[in-house]
Protein backbone atom coordinates (compact mmCIF):
# COMPACT_ATOMS: atom_id res chain seq x y z
CA UNK A 1 0.00 0.00 0.00
CA UNK A 2 1.46 2.90 -1.25
CA UNK A 3 1.35 6.03 1.17
CA UNK A 4 3.03 8.17 -1.44
CA UNK A 5 2.61 8.45 -4.86
CA UNK A 6 4.24 10.12 -8.00
CA UNK A 7 1.31 8.81 -10.53
CA UNK A 8 3.73 10.25 -13.38
CA UNK A 9 7.12 8.06 -14.31
CA UNK A 10 8.43 11.02 -16.38
CA UNK A 11 8.37 14.42 -17.94
CA UNK A 12 9.67 16.02 -20.63
CA UNK A 13 9.75 19.70 -20.93
CA UNK A 14 11.05 22.49 -23.23
CA UNK A 15 14.20 24.24 -21.19
CA UNK A 16 12.95 27.72 -20.37
CA UNK A 17 9.51 26.59 -19.47
CA UNK A 18 7.98 25.70 -16.20
CA UNK A 19 8.30 22.13 -14.78
CA UNK A 20 5.64 20.55 -12.28
CA UNK A 21 6.25 17.74 -10.90
CA UNK A 22 3.16 15.96 -8.40
CA UNK A 23 2.79 13.90 -5.14
CA UNK A 24 0.11 12.69 -3.86
CA UNK A 25 -0.24 10.65 -0.20
CA UNK A 26 -2.71 9.22 1.71
CA UNK A 27 -1.81 9.03 5.81
CA UNK A 28 -2.92 12.66 7.00
CA UNK A 29 -0.64 12.28 9.75
CA UNK A 30 2.64 12.98 7.56
CA UNK A 31 4.02 16.59 8.96
CA UNK A 32 6.91 17.53 6.65
CA UNK A 33 7.50 16.75 2.72
CA UNK A 34 10.65 16.83 0.85
CA UNK A 35 11.92 16.66 -2.68
CA UNK A 36 15.09 15.12 -3.41
CA UNK A 37 16.99 14.93 -7.18
CA UNK A 38 18.64 12.06 -7.98
CA UNK A 39 21.12 11.76 -10.41
CA UNK A 40 21.84 8.18 -12.01
CA UNK A 41 24.37 6.16 -9.90
CA UNK A 42 24.65 8.89 -7.34
CA UNK A 43 23.02 9.20 -3.67
CA UNK A 44 19.60 11.83 -4.07
CA UNK A 45 20.78 15.49 -2.47
CA UNK A 46 17.75 17.22 -1.22
CA UNK A 47 16.31 19.86 -3.10
CA UNK A 48 13.39 21.68 -0.98
CA UNK A 49 10.87 21.22 1.70
CA UNK A 50 8.01 22.30 3.38
CA UNK A 51 6.22 21.49 6.57
CA UNK A 52 2.63 20.78 7.12
CA UNK A 53 1.55 23.78 8.49
CA UNK A 54 2.43 25.92 5.32
CA UNK A 55 1.43 25.81 1.71
CA UNK A 56 4.15 27.28 0.06
CA UNK A 57 7.69 27.50 -0.08
CA UNK A 58 10.27 28.86 -2.23
CA UNK A 59 13.98 28.70 -2.80
CA UNK A 60 15.25 30.28 -6.29
CA UNK A 61 13.66 28.36 -9.24
CA UNK A 62 12.50 26.03 -7.02
CA UNK A 63 9.10 26.30 -5.12
CA UNK A 64 6.69 23.69 -3.25
CA UNK A 65 3.13 23.72 -2.87
CA UNK A 66 1.15 21.55 -0.43
CA UNK A 67 -2.76 21.27 -0.59
CA UNK A 68 -3.43 19.43 2.84
CA UNK A 69 -7.02 19.12 1.65
CA UNK A 70 -6.47 17.45 -1.51
CA UNK A 71 -3.25 15.36 -0.23
CA UNK A 72 -1.34 16.61 -2.92
CA UNK A 73 2.11 18.67 -3.13
CA UNK A 74 3.67 19.91 -6.26
CA UNK A 75 7.31 20.94 -7.46
CA UNK A 76 7.50 23.48 -9.88
CA UNK A 77 10.45 24.50 -11.29
CA UNK A 78 10.79 27.81 -13.91
CA UNK A 79 12.80 28.16 -15.86
CA UNK A 80 13.97 24.60 -16.41
CA UNK A 81 17.35 24.26 -17.23
CA UNK A 82 19.18 21.24 -18.93
CA UNK A 83 20.93 20.75 -15.41
CA UNK A 84 17.65 19.99 -13.48
CA UNK A 85 17.25 16.76 -15.92
CA UNK A 86 17.33 13.75 -13.47
CA UNK A 87 14.87 12.05 -11.39
CA UNK A 88 12.63 13.41 -8.47
CA UNK A 89 11.69 11.67 -5.54
CA UNK A 90 9.18 13.34 -3.16
CA UNK A 91 9.38 11.97 0.47
CA UNK A 92 7.03 12.27 3.83
CA UNK A 93 7.97 12.17 7.55
CA UNK A 94 4.79 10.91 9.80
CA UNK A 95 4.09 13.33 12.69
CA UNK A 96 6.29 12.10 15.77
CA UNK A 97 8.50 9.84 13.86
CA UNK A 98 12.36 9.81 13.20
CA UNK A 99 13.29 12.45 12.03
CA UNK A 100 15.09 10.89 8.98
CA UNK A 101 12.19 8.05 8.70
CA UNK A 102 11.24 8.68 5.17
CA UNK A 103 8.81 7.31 3.40
CA UNK A 104 9.50 7.54 -0.43
CA UNK A 105 7.81 7.77 -3.73
CA UNK A 106 8.42 5.73 -6.98
CA UNK A 107 10.10 8.89 -8.72
CA UNK A 108 9.55 11.21 -11.59
CA UNK A 109 12.20 11.03 -14.91
CA UNK A 110 12.57 14.98 -15.99
CA UNK A 111 14.20 15.82 -18.77
CA UNK A 112 14.54 19.18 -19.33
CA UNK A 113 15.64 19.34 -23.55
CA UNK A 114 17.49 22.55 -25.21
CA UNK B 1 35.15 17.57 3.29
CA UNK B 2 32.30 15.79 5.83
CA UNK B 3 30.05 13.16 3.98
CA UNK B 4 29.12 9.80 3.74
CA UNK B 5 31.92 7.15 1.66
CA UNK B 6 30.32 3.80 0.57
CA UNK B 7 32.59 0.98 -0.82
CA UNK B 8 33.02 -0.40 -3.37
CA UNK B 9 30.87 1.93 -6.21
CA UNK B 10 30.02 -1.16 -7.56
CA UNK B 11 29.82 -4.99 -6.69
CA UNK B 12 29.54 -8.61 -7.99
CA UNK B 13 29.03 -11.57 -5.65
CA UNK B 14 28.10 -15.34 -6.84
CA UNK B 15 24.54 -16.25 -5.53
CA UNK B 16 24.39 -17.92 -1.80
CA UNK B 17 26.83 -15.60 -0.74
CA UNK B 18 27.05 -13.37 2.12
CA UNK B 19 28.41 -9.80 1.01
CA UNK B 20 28.97 -6.78 3.13
CA UNK B 21 28.74 -3.16 2.24
CA UNK B 22 30.77 0.04 3.70
CA UNK B 23 29.37 2.72 5.20
CA UNK B 24 31.26 5.61 6.91
CA UNK B 25 30.34 9.10 7.55
CA UNK B 26 32.05 11.61 9.41
CA UNK B 27 29.39 14.38 9.75
CA UNK B 28 28.71 13.63 13.79
CA UNK B 29 25.47 12.29 12.60
CA UNK B 30 23.83 10.02 15.60
CA UNK B 31 21.31 8.58 13.15
CA UNK B 32 22.46 6.18 10.07
CA UNK B 33 19.87 4.49 7.33
CA UNK B 34 19.84 2.03 4.81
CA UNK B 35 17.62 2.09 1.70
CA UNK B 36 17.19 0.08 -1.13
CA UNK B 37 16.49 1.71 -4.87
CA UNK B 38 15.43 -1.05 -7.76
CA UNK B 39 14.60 0.44 -11.36
CA UNK B 40 10.93 2.39 -11.53
CA UNK B 41 11.04 2.27 -7.82
CA UNK B 42 11.41 4.58 -4.69
CA UNK B 43 13.78 4.24 -2.07
CA UNK B 44 12.67 1.52 0.79
CA UNK B 45 13.95 1.19 3.94
CA UNK B 46 16.11 -1.86 5.36
CA UNK B 47 17.55 -1.01 8.89
CA UNK B 48 18.27 2.30 10.43
CA UNK B 49 20.06 3.38 13.46
CA UNK B 50 19.11 6.40 15.69
CA UNK B 51 22.15 5.88 18.35
CA UNK B 52 25.28 3.65 18.81
CA UNK B 53 24.60 -0.25 19.71
CA UNK B 54 21.01 0.09 18.41
CA UNK B 55 18.91 -0.51 15.38
CA UNK B 56 15.57 -0.80 14.33
CA UNK B 57 14.54 -3.26 11.20
CA UNK B 58 12.79 -0.98 7.95
CA UNK B 59 10.19 -2.36 5.58
CA UNK B 60 11.99 -4.90 3.72
CA UNK B 61 14.78 -5.84 6.46
CA UNK B 62 14.34 -9.77 5.90
CA UNK B 63 17.19 -11.26 4.64
CA UNK B 64 19.51 -8.27 5.45
CA UNK B 65 21.40 -7.72 8.76
CA UNK B 66 23.58 -4.78 10.12
CA UNK B 67 25.57 -3.43 13.31
CA UNK B 68 26.37 -0.34 14.65
CA UNK B 69 29.56 -0.53 17.06
CA UNK B 70 30.70 2.50 16.05
CA UNK B 71 29.10 6.20 15.60
CA UNK B 72 30.75 6.79 12.41
CA UNK B 73 30.00 3.34 10.82
CA UNK B 74 27.36 1.21 9.89
CA UNK B 75 27.87 -1.78 7.39
CA UNK B 76 25.15 -4.02 5.74
CA UNK B 77 25.36 -7.41 5.33
CA UNK B 78 23.31 -8.99 2.15
CA UNK B 79 22.77 -12.60 2.89
CA UNK B 80 22.13 -15.97 1.29
CA UNK B 81 18.79 -15.62 2.42
CA UNK B 82 17.52 -12.38 0.71
CA UNK B 83 16.07 -13.55 -2.70
CA UNK B 84 16.51 -10.90 -5.13
CA UNK B 85 19.70 -9.29 -3.55
CA UNK B 86 20.48 -7.16 -6.94
CA UNK B 87 19.68 -3.84 -6.17
CA UNK B 88 21.48 -0.08 -5.99
CA UNK B 89 21.99 0.25 -2.12
CA UNK B 90 21.77 3.86 -0.54
CA UNK B 91 23.20 4.25 2.81
CA UNK B 92 21.99 7.69 4.81
CA UNK B 93 22.53 9.82 8.21
CA UNK B 94 21.10 12.15 9.93
CA UNK B 95 20.71 14.71 13.21
CA UNK B 96 18.04 12.89 15.33
CA UNK B 97 17.32 17.05 16.28
CA UNK B 98 17.30 18.10 13.48
CA UNK B 99 14.77 18.89 10.64
CA UNK B 100 14.33 15.96 8.28
CA UNK B 101 15.84 17.60 5.59
CA UNK B 102 19.40 16.86 7.09
CA UNK B 103 19.24 13.60 5.66
CA UNK B 104 22.61 13.00 3.79
CA UNK B 105 22.79 10.42 1.14
CA UNK B 106 25.87 8.30 0.43
CA UNK B 107 26.89 7.60 -3.90
CA UNK B 108 25.37 4.08 -3.28
CA UNK B 109 26.78 1.05 -4.05
CA UNK B 110 25.22 -1.26 -6.82
CA UNK B 111 25.06 -4.96 -5.66
CA UNK B 112 25.01 -7.59 -8.87
CA UNK B 113 24.25 -11.19 -7.88
CA UNK B 114 24.94 -13.41 -10.84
Amino acid sequence: DQQVKQNSPSLSVQEGRISILNCDYTNSMFDYFLWYKKYPAEGPTFLISISSIKDKNEDGRFTVFLNKSAKHLSLHIVPSQPGDSAVYFCAAKLYGGSQGNLIFGKGTKLSVKP
Amino acid sequence: DGGITQSPKYLFRKEGQNVTLSCEQNLNHDAMYWYRQDPGQGLRLIYYSQIVNDFQKGDIAEGYSVSREKKESFPLTVTSAQKNPTAFYLCASSTRQGRPDTQYFGPGTRLTVL
